[in-house]
């Protein structure tokens, strides 16, 4: 069966400072997502990953893709409380219309 | 651009009823898929319809049945319902397949 891990689980860290959350996957998928959630929200599309190599930054946010190593990052840059939040990764499986989720990274920016 | 479109929002049901729960997906998407999200089990996909055909189903019961409409919209359905039903349930609307999906608001469901 697809496994999608996340490592944290928990992230508490101060404005300012910079960490990273990875995202490591037991399928050959190509395409790898970020979501990020609010509490009691919805799921809400940070990046898309489509190939090997793929880099995308939004803000203080950026994603990288290694299809070979099946890993993912997401990098937080300068950390503000508005990015307090559980971010998930997802990859599609092989039927191709089917995302399997990571555990998510609870993510607490604190002043 | 309307987004993806759940109701309700919120439910409270009583074990051994069954419920329904709708997603109007954003308009000319052609697949609706549905997750669970449970603080135990993370998100979990339930199943995928595309032009009113099941093309993927999770590992669910056979309690939980879905259906999709010819103008996309989908319906999900529980019967006998369990407290450990109780959850999220999100809907994914997307063109032809997650190349890029996006998500409504979800209904809470609350099994008492």
């Amino acid at each position: 069966e697809l496994k999608v891990e996340q490592n944290p689980l928990f992230l508490s860290m101060q404005e300012g400072k910079n960490y990273t959350i990875y995202c490591n996957y037991s399928t050959t998928s190509d395409r790898l997502y970020w979501y990020r959630q609010d509490p009691g929200k919805s799921l809400e599309s940070l990046f898309v990953l489509l190939s090997n190599g793929a880099v995308k930054q939004e803000g203080r946010l950026m994603a990288s893709l290694d299809t070979k190593a099946r890993l993912s990052t997401l990098h937080i840059t300068a950390a503000v409380h508005d990015l307090s939040a559980t971010y998930f990764c997802a990859v599609v499986g092989e039927a191709g219309n089917q995302f399997y989720f990571g555990t998510g990274t609870s993510l607490t920016v604190i002043p | 651009k309307a987004g993806v479109t759940q109701t309700p929002r919120y439910l409270i049901k009583t074990r051994g009823q069954q419920v329904t729960l709708s997603c109007s997906p954003i308009s000319g998407h052609r697949s609706v898929s549905w997750y669970q999200q449970t603080p135990g089990q993370g998100l979990q996909f339930l199943f995928e319809y595309f032009s009113e055909t099941q093309r993927n189903k999770g590992n669910f019961p056979g309690r939980f049945s879905g259906r999709q409409f010819s103008n996309s919209r989908s319906e999900m359905n529980v019967s006998t319902l369990e407290l450990g039903d109780s959850a999220l349930y999100l809907c994914a609307s997307a063109v032809g397949g997650p190349t890029e999906a996006f998500f409504g608001q979800g209904t809470r469901l609350t099994v008492v």
